[in-house]
């Protein structure tokens, strides 16, 4: 089945550090990645589409200059969170779907952020 | 707009059989999926409903029923380990039908 990895799984760091995700299709291509932030005892608030070669769709009220994404590659995308504050704390999802079409998304096991 | 709607919490005990609805509205529509997520964990795919009917993945089901934009997860003889949240989701019209919107989830528990 189509596998997903995420890097690094938990992450504690001070105020102002800025942190980057990694997500990476293992086993197949994907043109778009998504990525999810999601709170305690919440569902899953789409944050940004990642669109590979071009710019990341965000979502209303996402900060584009506070969470950079970049696609460069078919199975590589990357979540900066920049200047990193105790409100940034939260549980970060990568997702991605081998193609268009009637595919189920795949998670990546996620990322724990903790600013101190 | 769109949204979701699924109960909150469900309680069952083991072996019993347990349905969460999922009712949905949202800007087009290309099929309804179910995730598991454990606490700590990221989602796992459970099933997928493209169109009307039953889809059976073990003791796992999932049913859809696009002219009353509802559906639900069937889960069978119950056990401890599917203590869980559980999310459906529907693959909308944006992004080329590849955008996901997710429901607020279902936490269930399961007693002994």
């Amino acid at each position: 089945g189509a596998v997903v990895s995420q890097h690094p799984s938990w992450v504690i760091c001070k105020s102002g550090t800025s942190v980057k995700i990694e997500c990476r299709s293992l086993d197949f291509q994907a043109t778009t990645m998504f990525w999810y932030r999601q709170f305690p005892k919440q569902s899953l608030m789409l944050m940004a589409t990642s669109n590979e070669g071009s710019k990341a769709t965000y979502e209303q009220g996402v900060e584009k200059d506070k969470f950079l994404i970049n696609h460069a590659s078919l199975t590589l995308s990357t979540l900066t969170v920049t200047s990193a504050h105790p409100e940034d704390s939260s549980f970060y999802i990568c997702s991605a779907s081998p193609s268009r079409g009637n595919q189920p998304q795949h998670f990546g096991d996620g990322t724990r952020l903790s600013i101190l | 707009g769109q949204s979701l709607e699924q109960p909150s919490e469900v309680t069952a005990v083991e072996g019993a059989i347990v349905q969460i609805n999922c009712t949905y509205q949202t800007s087009g529509f290309y099929g309804l999926s179910w995730y598991q997520q454990h606490d700590g964990g990221a989602p796992t795919f459970l099933s997928y409903n493209g169109l009307d009917g039953l889809e059976e993945t073990g003791r796992f089901s999932s049913f859809l029923s696009r002219s009353d934009s509802y559906g639900y997860l069937l889960l069978q003889e119950l056990q401890m380990k599917d203590s869980a949240s559980y999310f459906c989701a529907v693959r909308d019209s944006g992004n080329y039908g590849q955008n996901f919107v997710f429901g607020p989830g279902t936490r269930l528990s399961v007693l002994p």
